[in-house]
């Protein structure tokens, strides 16, 4: 199993440029997430998705956009891009999400990350 | 506001000098706490998850501890290749709850041979 695969690992964009992040598991899990790393700001939620068809708002969704046209693939689009997005990108995904289980969610499988420069 | 403070920011031991970490947390209703490892230039690797207070959790030489207010991750004998970065997350309970993870900064762990 290759698990969450990203990418591209590493990219340079230009101001007002758009490109798509490219995220897929071959895990069959339910929930996918986009998160963003920056130094001495922890990871942070930009969007999400518990299953093909639904997508919701994460803590920092603002200059990105998502879909969930099945269940492997959630790919994360930057449609003007912006210095204050300059960050490394990870996709994460889990085998379910239920907030009325405890834990639902939490246990995520990462990707390597994708390290995005915007000049 | 739910909140996730760790301490300390980094830790350089010696090899099997033993510590722990810290992970203070403020969140409305705690469904779990999880405890991440994350090696330069990879994504985090899932630890552990605690779910209420007085459970405990071990792997190899790490131990993760729960309270009402904090978390602790003990590491036993650390060896070189235990140099990471450590990161915690919670996840909060509520009406409004969606299951996000809130992630703490992270304590950067170096051990020397």
């Amino acid at each position: 199993n290759a698990g969450v695969t990203q990418t591209p690992k590493f990219q340079v964009l230009k101001t007002g440029q758009s490109m798509t992040l490219q995220c897929a598991q071959d895990m069959n899990h339910e929930y996918m997430s986009w998160y963003r790393q920056d130094p001495g700001m922890g990871l942070r939620l930009i969007h999400y998705s518990v299953g093909a068809g639904i997508t919701d708002q994460g803590e920092v969704p603002n200059g990105y956009n998502v879909s969930r046209s099945t269940t492997e693939d959630f790919p994360l689009r930057l449609l003007s891009a912006a210095p204050s997005q300059t960050s490394v990108y990870f996709c994460a995904s889990s085998y379910s999400y239920d907030p009325r289980l405890a834990g639902a969610g939490g246990e995520l499988f990462f990707g390597e990350g994708s390290r995005l420069t915007v000049l | 506001e739910d909140q996730v403070t760790q301490s300390p920011e980094a830790l350089r031991l010696q090899e099997g000098e033993s510590s722990s970490l810290n992970c203070s947390y403020t969140v409305s209703g705690l469904r779990g706490l999880f405890w991440y490892r994350q090696d330069p230039g990879k994504g985090p690797e899932f630890l552990f998850t605690l779910y209420s207070a007085g459970e405990e959790k071990e792997k190899e030489r790490l131990k993760a501890t729960l309270t009402k207010k904090e978390s602790f991750l003990h590491i036993t004998a650390p060896k070189p290749e235990d140099s990471a970065t450590y990161l915690c997350a919670v996840q909060a309970g509520g009406s409004s709850n969606t299951g996000k993870l809130i992630f703490g900064q992270g304590t950067t762990l170096q051990v020397k041979p």
